[in-house]
């Protein structure tokens, strides 16, 4: 078993639609939990960080951390276009500034939002 | 504002021959840095770490080294290339003042090694 596991997708939906992506994980000592944006030929883009089990909120972007359940979820409201890219969910034991940050990832959901 | 450089965005190179690649980061001090790679159709997979200058540590054992020989310079090495080494390698930094620093990535260099 991995130790973080991606639903796979590929996703897709219209323009305006509520996305919903995640990740379960089975190592209990994950503390901190990332969302990244990738898009085609470029490097990862933090979209969300959290260290604690709630939803945290930026824009368009909900965030949600159930460290009982060990279940990560990002949403998407009134997605757009520009979201189409693949999102990758991260977490790790240590903070990234202590001496070994190492993140876990996910395997990755493309998600395209078509006009 | 803190910014990170990887070069060269692209690079295809025969087996056999040496590689590095190289990556810098601007607008902080004393960064942890770290080399990924990302396989297609596969997750990130960490590399290397570093926690100072000279400092390397190694994740996986393979065919490649690195090494920083400056507080914010980082580089990826390989005296010969295999076709396995074809990839798209990532830099990233965290803040090492900051116990709750996310990690931030560069844009990466796709190698093909034919």
């Amino acid at each position: 078993q991995k130790e973080v596991e991606q639903d796979p997708g590929p996703l897709s939906v219209p323009e305006g639609a509520i996305v919903s992506l995640n990740c379960t994980y089975s190592n209990s000592a994950f503390q901190y939990f990332m969302w990244y944006r990738q898009y085609s030929r470029k490097g990862p883009e933090l979209l969300m960080y959290t260290y604690s089990s709630g939803n945290k909120e930026d824009g368009r972007f909900t965030a949600q951390v159930d460290k009982s359940s060990k279940y990560i979820s990002l949403f998407i409201r009134d997605s757009q276009p520009s979201d189409s890219a693949t999102y990758l969910c991260a977490m790790s034991e240590l903070g990234g500034g202590t001496s070994y940050g190492k993140l876990t990832f996910g395997q990755g959901t493309i998600l395209t939002v078509h006009p | 504002s803190q910014t990170i450089h990887q070069w060269p965005a692209t690079l295809v190179q025969p087996v056999g021959s040496p590689l590095s690649l190289e990556c810098t980061v601007e607008g902080t001090s004393n960064p942890n840095l770290y080399w990924y790679r990302q396989a297609a159709g596969r997750g990130l997979q960490l590399l290397f770490y570093s926690v100072g200058i000279g400092q390397i540590s190694s994740e996986v054992p393979q065919n490649l080294s690195a090494s920083r020989p400056q507080d914010r310079q980082f580089i990826l090495s390989s005296k010969k290339l295999l076709l396995s080494d074809s990839g798209f390698y990532l830099c990233a930094w965290s803040d090492r003042q900051r116990y709750n620093s996310p990690l931030h990535f560069g844009n990466g260099t796709r190698l093909t090694v034919t």
